[in-house]
């Protein structure tokens, strides 16, 4: 039953190395968002693809890069991992457009050491 | 740019009583209006959401929220909490595909 997956749900890395977390879906849609949430803050948009588009947002660091090889599968790539980083890495799906709420999936706990 | 403001950081209900959570938003026009709720280490689910018509617009889990144009305020309310309704409440407004989130209102639940 399971609409938007994320993997592993608790990820370990070390200061330096870098760390992919992923994200699937089987919900067909059509765009996909990474938010960075840390402790008791708003969700993030690090970026979001419309289809293959890929949209990022100004402010995300280049540390941060995004693959979307096909329609279910999304990953977030980190390839410096700082301290700062330590965070909820949030995957979102939505149909398209404004009107569509998103579907979040359970998150991905970073730590980094 | 759009943004959200969520006045209260952290409310405490007694279970049973009736509970209102704010919203602000800014925006030129009319946004659209949704509230999540997290649970701890969760994701975000949605509660309800708002595009147009009707002004009070009902949701999941017993919750309501009623968007004022005037007041640019679109504010959840349940009329009886239950303890399981402890989390984290976010309201967020989607312009051009994009959704940005308030700091989120931290509910607690008194037995």
């Amino acid at each position: 039953d399971a609409m938007v997956i994320q993997n592993p749900r608790y990820q370990v890395t070390q200061f330096g190395k870098p760390v992919t977390l992923s994200c699937s879906q089987t919900l067909n849609h059509n765009v996909m968002y990474w938010y960075q949430q840390k402790s008791s803050q708003a969700p993030k948009l690090l970026f979001h693809y419309y289809d293959k588009d890929f949209n990022n947002e100004a402010d995300t660091p280049d540390n941060f890069q995004s693959r979307r090889p096909n329609t279910s599968f999304c990953f977030l790539d980190i390839r410096s991992p700082g301290l700062g980083d330590a965070a909820m890495y949030l995957c979102a799906t939505s149909r398209a457009g404004d009107s569509d709420e998103q579907y979040f999936g359970p998150g991905t706990r970073l730590t980094v050491t | 740019a759009q943004s959200v403001t969520q006045p209260d950081i952290h409310i405490t209900v007694s279970e049973g009583a009736s509970l209102e959570l704010r919203c602000n938003y800014s925006y030129g026009a009319t946004p659209y209006l949704f509230w999540y709720v997290q649970s701890p280490g969760q994701g975000l689910q949605l509660l309800l959401k708002y595009f147009s018509g009707d002004t009070l617009v009902q949701g999941i889990k017993g919750f309501e929220a009623e968007f004022k144009r005037s007041q640019s305020s679109f504010n959840l309310r349940k009329p009886s909490v239950h303890w399981s309704d402890a989390a984290e409440y976010f309201c967020a407004v989607a312009v051009a595909g994009k959704s940005t989130f308030g700091d989120g209102t931290t509910l607690t639940v008194k037995p």
